[in-house]
């Protein structure tokens, strides 16, 4: 069965200050890693997939990269508007196999 | 385009009485999901369709739940009988074979079953 823990669950940050969310996974074959941001009241809304081990994708402040078992999502000089719950998720290979597993999230609070 | 649209936005319900949940999906996106959120279990998928067909529905919980989609362009989660422990957000999400792995949500539908 396709796993996904998330570390840590909540994490409060000054503006400025740069930290790191975890994602550890175990998943049969891996097709993709996915990160996805959720603000409250809304849906999640996809910000990355990664594809292989050493792979890494950039979106302003955010950097994801991958390795065999887990992934992590920098965050540098983090501003307000960043917070959010970041979501991780994992898409197994196989055919017909499009469903995603999601960890439950890290809560991430910039403070000004 | 407008996205996922989903409705209604928020139900309250007594429990025992029927709930129907509505999607739309992004048009030309042929994988539609149903999830389901809560603070114990997170996001969990109920139920995927591909062209109107579903395909994997191991998610669903029970009897009570049941989906369809009789269109490209319209899907129902219905819980009959619905129950306090159903309370939860319901998301749909949205996304085309050639970006299969890209799921677009809507903004979920939060149930309150009394």
């Amino acid at each position: 069965e396709d796993q996904v823990t998330q570390s840590p669950e909540a994490l409060r940050l000054q503006e400025g200050e740069s930290s790191s969310l975890n994602c550890s996974y175990t998943v049969s074959g891996l097709r993709g890693l996915f990160w996805y941001r959720q603000d409250p009241g809304k849906g999640p809304e996809f910000l990355f997939t990664l594809y292989s081990a050493g792979e890494e994708k950039e979106k302003e402040r955010l950097k994801a990269t991958l390795t065999k078992k887990e992934s992590f999502l920098h965050i540098t000089a983090p501003k307000p508007e960043d917070s959010a719950t970041y979501l991780c998720a994992v898409q197994a290979s196989g055919a017909g196999s499009y469903q995603l597993t999601f960890g439950k999230g890290t809560k991430l609070s910039v403070i000004p | 385009d407008a996205g996922v649209i989903q409705s209604p936005r928020h139900e309250v319900t007594e429990m025992g009485q029927e709930v129907t949940l509505r999607c739309k999906p992004i048009s030309g996106h042929d994988y539609l999901f149903w999830y389901r959120q809560t603070m114990m279990r997170g996001l969990e998928l109920l139920i995927y369709f591909n062209n109107n067909v579903p395909i994997d529905d191991s998610g669903m919980p029970e009897d009570r739940f049941s989906a369809k989609m009789p269109n490209a362009s319209f899907s129902t989660l219905k819980i009959q009988p619905s129950e306090p422990r159903d309370s939860a957000v319901y998301f749909c999400a949205s996304s085309t074979p050639r970006t299969v792995r890209i799921q677009y949500f809507g903004a979920g539908t939060r149930l309150s079953v009394l």
